[in-house]
């Protein structure tokens, strides 16, 4: 079972279109995470839910938007797509220590 | 400044030689140190989590933290060619809401 999943894999999209990216935990880890890694492998975070509740919103264009309908599920949608948005999200969870990550969702804006 | 410098590479070592990679970090308040594995088109996987200064062990992996000097360092022996990957440290302050502060990564060619 995949502790971490997140769907799709792969998105290739056109600017101005509106997406969204799910993530999924079976690890009954209470914080979620989102974490974009640039075109130079460089994590960095955007968001992150404890129990449903928004605890860090870095600063990311208000064009994303997280929601976590429950503690195992934090989704991602990203309105107004731009080219600039082109990288790899990964979703990730933890109880605090050492995270496990999704495998990532390629997005491509063209 | 980035809070977290990590020399990208790329190191290219022979099977069975020693690695060592290496981060130096600026915040003061970093409290825990991780290393992290990433294959290509995969996520970052943990390989080593640790809270103070010091050395910790695990199989092939050492993991050193030197927070005077604000470095930490892994170390791999007998490097093999499934170890080729990006190398990832991050750390964290423990009232951050967990968030962690990667480094570029260092990637790793291990050749048989």
């Amino acid at each position: 079972d995949t502790a971490v999943s997140q769907t799709p894999k792969y998105l290739v999209t056109q600017m101005g279109n509106d997406k969204s990216i799910k993530c999924e935990q079976n690890l009954g880890h209470d914080t979620m995470y989102w974490y974009k890694q640039d075109s130079k492998k460089f994590l960095k975070i955007m968001f992150s839910y404890n129990n449903k509740e928004l605890i860090i919103n870095e600063t990311v264009p208000n064009r994303f938007s997280p929601k976590s309908p429950d503690k195992a599920h934090l989704n991602l949608h990203i309105n107004s797509l731009e080219l600039g948005d082109s990288a790899v999200y990964f979703c990730a969870s933890s109880t605090g220590r050492g995270y496990t990550f999704g495998s990532g969702t390629r997005l491509t804006v063209v | 400044q980035k809070e977290v410098e990590q020399d990208p590479g790329p190191l290219s070592v022979p099977e069975g030689a020693i690695v060592s990679l290496n981060c130096t970090y600026s915040n003061s308040a970093f409290q825990y140190f991780m290393w992290y594995r990433q294959y290509s088109r995969k996520g970052p996987e943990l390989l080593m989590y640790t809270y103070s200064s010091g050395n910790k062990e695990d199989g092939r992996f050492t993991a050193q933290v030197d927070k005077s000097s604000k470095y930490i360092s892994l170390f791999i022996r007998d490097s093999q060619p499934s170890d080729s990957a990006t190398y990832l440290c991050a750390m964290m302050v423990s009232n951050s809401g967990y968030a962690l502060n990667f480094g570029k990564g260092t990637s790793l060619l291990v050749t048989p």
